[in-house]
């Protein structure tokens, strides 16, 4: 058991540019979930796949904002145009069927836009 | 108003002193209850998860939930430098699909 993984740590962009990034949940987790966590607040909820059909989108998620579950295994998250307000650390995190109410986090993806 | 309100600190303690921490929330539907750990610049850690109302222990660290209050609690007893982190509190129900509920975080930071 690797944990969640996510890639890249850290991503310097400049407005107006896309971005994508990746999530390999915990192996034969089915549930994932993304969030986003801003300087001195907690994770907010952005969206969550069960195997690969996305449930729920927050209203957090402008239609900048895309995500992907393919064949249920890893994610992304991709952010077009971005904007100065999109930088923020992007965690995603896993729960094992049956034990939803656990979650377990990668390391996130700090993102910075200029 | 939050949903889940957590003290920001931050809390400063000398080494072997209990941490004690805090949050209240608004949301009855809530069921699962978890303290997690944050180094900077770091993911969550899951430290403690606790189902309903009750205390759990592990280790150095209880956690106690009163629904009635709606105010759990993390202590962790003969605190360490390496316990300095942020600690947040997270709530979740299969109401709104498991998905966390965090309050802000409390900073703490054991003097050695």
């Amino acid at each position: 058991d690797t944990g969640v993984s996510q890639d890249p740590r850290h991503k310097i962009t400049k407005r107006g540019q896309n971005v994508t990034f990746r999530c390999d949940p915990i192996s034969e987790h089915n549930r994932l979930y993304w969030y986003r966590q801003t300087l001195g607040q907690g994770p907010e909820f952005l969206t969550y796949f069960q195997n690969e059909a996305q449930l729920e989108k927050s209203r957090l998620l402008s239609d900048r904002f895309s995500a992907e579950r393919p064949k249920g295994s890893f994610s992304t998250l991709e952010i077009q145009r971005t904007e100065q307000g999109d930088s923020a650390m992007y965690l995603c995190a896993s729960s094992p069927a049956g034990q939803a109410g656990t979650q377990y986090f990668g390391p996130g993806t700090r993102l910075l836009v200029l | 108003q939050k949903e889940v309100e957590q003290d920001p600190g931050p809390l400063s303690v000398p080494e072997g002193a209990i941490v004690s921490l805090n949050c209240t929330y608004s949301n009855s539907a809530f069921q699962y209850f978890m303290w997690y750990r944050q180094y900077s610049r770091k993911g969550p850690e899951l430290l403690m998860y606790t189902y309903s109302s009750g205390n759990k222990e592990d280790g150095r660290f209880t956690a106690q939930v009163d629904k009635s209050s709606k105010y759990i609690s993390l202590f962790i007893r003969d605190s360490q430098p390496s316990d300095s982190a942020t600690y947040l509190c997270a709530m979740s129900a299969l109401a709104n699909d498991y998905k966390l509920s965090f309050g802000a975080g409390t900073t703490v930071t054991v003097r050695a």
